[in-house]
């Protein structure tokens, strides 16, 4: 079956510190990946995606994600996590199977960042 | 304003009441999904318009729930004789045109704050 999870319910990290979160997918194929954040009280926010070629994906706010199929994963990492990234992540897939296709959402980590 | 707008922020209603929930979408955005995010969970789908026409239902937990998007633009998702099970927050994201074309652009979902219903 088709899904995505996210392991990490709860992560606290050290402001100044490294963070990865862990997305892992159940497909037969490359699937379309996201990362979105959401802040309290607000909508969610795209930071990155991927749809083929280089593993290693760019976002915005300082992220990163890279996509390994050996693994089915695609983990969203941050060199030195800010105080302001406090917030719930959120990992998305499309499992494209021609025509339309929805977005499937992990049930999301949420960071506390501790001074 | 730019960005998805929803209303209201916040409903509170008595289980058994009507309720409805708005989406202005950006403008000029063909595709507008409806999505449901229980306390701890990560948003469930309800339901796509593409345009007026819904394209996708499959996600509306029961007959109580029913959504529409008669010009093509605002959209309106209504449940019926709300339950305590249907408190959540109800997200609605727009995307210019879902899934067609270059891909980069195609797959880009923005999303409103949300509407917390609230059933007593």
């Amino acid at each position: 079956a088709q899904s995505v999870t996210q392991p990490d319910i709860h992560i606290t990290v050290s402001e100044g510190a490294s963070l990865e979160l862990r997305c892992n997918y159940s497909y037969g194929a490359t699937p379309y990946l996201f990362w979105y954040v959401q802040s309290p009280g607000q909508g969610l926010q795209l930071l990155l995606k991927y749809f083929s070629g280089d593993t290693l994906v760019q976002g915005i706010k300082g992220f990163e994600a890279e996509f390994k199929r050996s693994q089915s994963s695609f983990n969203l990492r941050k060199p030195s996590v800010h105080w302001s990234d406090a917030a719930e992540y959120f990992c998305a897939v499309v499992f494209p199977s021609g025509g339309y296709q929805k977005v499937t959402f992990g049930t999301g980590t949420k960071l506390q960042v501790i001074p | 304003g730019a960005g998805v707008s929803q209303s209201p922020r916040y409903k509170v209603a008595k289980r058994g009441q009507d309720v409805a929930l708005r989406c202005d979408p950006i403008s000029g955005h063909v595709s507008l999904f409806w999505y449901q995010q229980a306390l701890g969970q990560g948003p469930e789908f309800l339901t796509y318009f593409q345009n007026e026409a819904q394209l996708d239902k499959s996600g509306l937990p029961s007959d109580r729930f029913f959504a529409e998007r008669p010009e093509g633009s605002v959209s309106t998702l209504k449940i019926q004789r709300t339950q305590q099970e249907d408190s959540a927050v109800y997200l609605c994201a727009s995307s210019s045109m879902w899934g067609t074309g270059d891909d980069r652009i195609s797959y880009e979902q923005y999303f409103g704050p949300g509407t917390r219903l609230t059933v007593t």
